[in-house]
């Protein structure tokens, strides 16, 4: 059985860096073909997606925020990381991750987790 | 970046046919998926790759298409199919997901 839970802060101000941990359980991020990305939604709006990591360390970033993502993991402690630098009050949203597969479509996702950003 | 294009909103009857559709700006091949979000719930995938039906999905939802136009078909529609339907592509970078299509049952 696939399960992901994101945590993290909850609320922070501008400018602070947010780092949020994506702990998952019922796979592998050392087997072949497993990635695990990062996608948020603004309240009422889409999706949008953040970053991959995938089993043999690769890396993808959304270009419109490559400069302040940084996407890590922890094979042996299964988790995900994802840092967001210089956070905005337009970042607030909710944050979820996802397990995706080759073919880079999320099959499991996490519940999320709201972060807002506020003075 | 590739825009998805989707009709923002669609209201049918229970027992109907409905087709959800998603305009590419350019080729995606069929790197195309579809994912359903209820409301205050993560979204869950419904069909990767144009056409795959992903397991445990009822055999009501089929996918369809490939290049820039694709479609999504719910039939028989029921009341709980009642959610948002978002497309998403991977063909080209970055990955990018459609604006969503709000589904009512009248």
């Amino acid at each position: 059985q696939v399960t992901l839970k994101e945590s993290g802060p909850g609320i922070l101000q501008p400018s602070q860096t947010l780092s949020l941990t994506c702990s998952f359980s019922g796979f592998s991020l050392s087997t072949y073909g497993m990635c695990v990305g990062w996608i948020r939604q603004s309240s009422g709006k889409g999706l949008e997606w953040l970053a991959n990591i995938w089993w043999n360390d690769d890396k993808y970033y959304n270009p419109s925020l490559k400069n302040r993502l940084t996407i890590s993991k922890d094979t042996s402690n299964n988790q995900a990381f994802l840092k967001i630098t210089n956070m905005d009050t337009a970042d607030t949203a909710t944050y979820y991750c996802a397990r995706c597969k080759l073919g880079a479509f999320f099959d499991y996702w996490g519940q999320g987790v709201m972060v807002t950003v506020s003075s | 970046d590739t825009v998805l294009t989707q009709s923002p909103a669609l209201a049918v009857s229970p027992g109907e046919r409905v087709t959800i559709s998603c305009r590419a700006s350019e080729s995606v091949s069929t790197l195309m998926h579809w994912y359903q979000q209820k409301p205050g719930q993560q979204p869950t995938l419904l069909i990767y790759l144009a056409s795959n039906l992903e397991s445990g999905v009822p055999a009501r939802f089929s996918g369809s298409g490939s290049g820039t136009d694709f479609t999504l078909t719910i039939d028989p529609v029921e009341a709980d199919d009642t959610a948002t339907y978002y497309c998403q592509q991977s063909w080209n970078d970055p990955p990018t997901f459609g604006g969503g299509t709000k589904l009512e049952l009248k």
